[in-house]
């Protein structure tokens, strides 16, 4: 079992759609990052988080610590959205970023 | 955010050739850069964490007289792949780590994409 889970692992969506991508893990976490990752490969960070909800522009994330458990909310949804979204998290007892495998959103005009 | 740049974004080389790839913070000092390598359809691996300085600590399996990491200076990282192989063709990112008040920031590269023919 990995550490990060992703879900779903592809999400296809019509264009202004409400998106919900979701993200579990099972250590102890210091902070979660979401990225994204257009086809031509560069990985962009959305948002890190430590507590709470974070919004900036269309996208949303929450976390919630108990559950261990984060979202990624696109609203509004736009061909341009279309991406793999990773969820990355780095553990209170190392340095380094846990990623997800991913989610590959395509997004329809 | 901060600004990771990576060049070359794309390279293609012979057998049995040495690439430079070079990772720079653009507007800020980085603590601590992040070499990472990605295969199609999978996430990213971490191949090794280099501080400003001293030497690289890398990951089990990845070797250090293949993938020599040089860390200059707190905005210029680099990562050499030594007499490639085809079986090193894959999609090379660093990220780079920076302290914004309590909180470690960590930024990503644009990646650079390694065929070896």
């Amino acid at each position: 079992k990995n550490e990060v889970e992703q879900s779903p692992q592809n999400l296809t969506a019509q264009e202004g759609e409400f998106i919900t991508i979701n993200c579990s893990y099972s250590v102890g976490i210091s902070a979660l990052h979401w990225l994204q990752q257009h086809p031509g490969g560069g990985i962009v960070s959305l948002f890190m988080l430590s507590s709470g909800k974070k919004k900036h522009g269309r996208l949303i994330a929450t976390i919630n610590i108990q559950e261990k458990h984060s979202s990624l909310h696109i609203t509004a949804s736009h061909p341009r959205d279309s991406a793999v979204y990773i969820c990355a998290v780095k553990e209170t007892s190392g340095s380094r970023l846990t990623f997800g495998e991913g989610t590959q959103l395509t997004v329809n005009p | 955010g901060a600004v990771v740049s990576q060049h070359p974004s794309r390279v293609i080389c012979k057998s049995g050739t040495s690439v430079k790839i070079e990772c720079r913070s653009l507007d800020f000092q980085a603590t601590t850069m992040f070499w990472y390598r990605q295969f199609p359809k999978q996430s990213l691996m971490l191949m090794a964490t280099s501080n400003e300085g001293s030497k690289a600590t890398y990951e089990q399996g990845v070797e250090k007289d293949k993938f020599l990491i040089n860390h200059a200076s707190l905005t210029l990282s680099t990562l050499t792949v030594t007499s490639a192989h085809p079986e090193d063709s894959s999609f090379y990112i660093c990220s780079a780590r920076v302290r914004t008040g309590p909180y470690n920031e960590q930024f990503f590269g644009p990646g650079t994409r390694l065929t070896v023919l």
